[in-house]
């Protein structure tokens, strides 16, 4: 059963600084990887998507990373902004029309 | 504009009642997914449909159940609403079988039962 794992549970950091969240998931025969965003008391939005055959993906500021064989992505923000201010959730996609979650990580910006 | 909007986005309701939660894409996805985030904020899956078969997670109770009257539609019923039953409840969508086009989220439904 695939388990997928974030790590820090929370984060705060001082505005501009460039920061890592990391994600880990225990079963590599994986579709893709999506990260998303979750702001208090709002939906999902879908920030990255990287498919199986791909290493990383680049929006903006950013930037996410797969290695499958690893079991591992990163999602790096480069000079964060309080806006940057959610929750991140990564989401693995399987077979079977199935997304596993991570338990997300909470990052503060602080201005 | 909305890509997959749920209705309502608030629901109260007190125990043993039956409710029902909207969600509609337009997409054009051919599969829609009800998703239950707890109040750890875990996010996993209740349901995956398409117009060929719909996928139920094991663990979830028969008083929940998805109907599709159309493509673009997905609502979720509930039946004798239960207090551990309060949770955010999420509607998603994709365009592909085995989500190789990621998945699209709609804003979520709180769900409260007193």
């Amino acid at each position: 059963k695939q388990e997928v794992t974030q790590i820090p549970a929370a984060l705060s950091v001082p505005e501009g600084e460039n920061l890592v969240l990391n994600c880990s998931f225990t079963d590599s025969a994986i579709y893709n990887l999506q990260w998303f965003r979750q702001d208090p008391g709002k939906g999902l939005t879908s920030l990255l998507l990287i498919q199986s055959s791909q290493r990383e993906q680049t929006s903006g500021r950013l930037n996410a990373s797969l290695d499958k064989s690893s079991g591992r992505s990163t999602l790096y923000i480069a000079a964060s902004q309080p806006g940057d201010s959610a929750t991140y959730l990564c989401a693995v996609g399987t077979g079977a029309n199935n997304l596993f979650f991570g338990t997300g990580t909470r990052l503060t910006v602080i201005p | 504009d909305t890509a997959v909007s749920q209705t309502p986005k608030y629901l109260v309701t007190q125990m043993g009642n039956d409710k029902s939660i909207k969600c509609e894409q337009n997409l054009g996805h051919d599969t829609m997914y009800w998703y239950k985030q707890d109040s750890k904020k875990f996010l996993k899956i209740m349901f995956s449909y398409n117009n060929k078969e719909l996928i139920i997670n094991e663990t979830v109770p028969n008083r929940f159940s998805p109907k599709s009257p159309d493509k673009a539609h997905l609502n979720l019923h509930i039946n004798s609403l239960e207090l551990g039953d309060s949770a955010v409840y999420f509607c998603a969508s994709s365009q592909r079988e085995g989500s190789r086009g990621g998945y699209t989220f709609g804003s979520g439904t709180r769900l409260t039962v007193v």
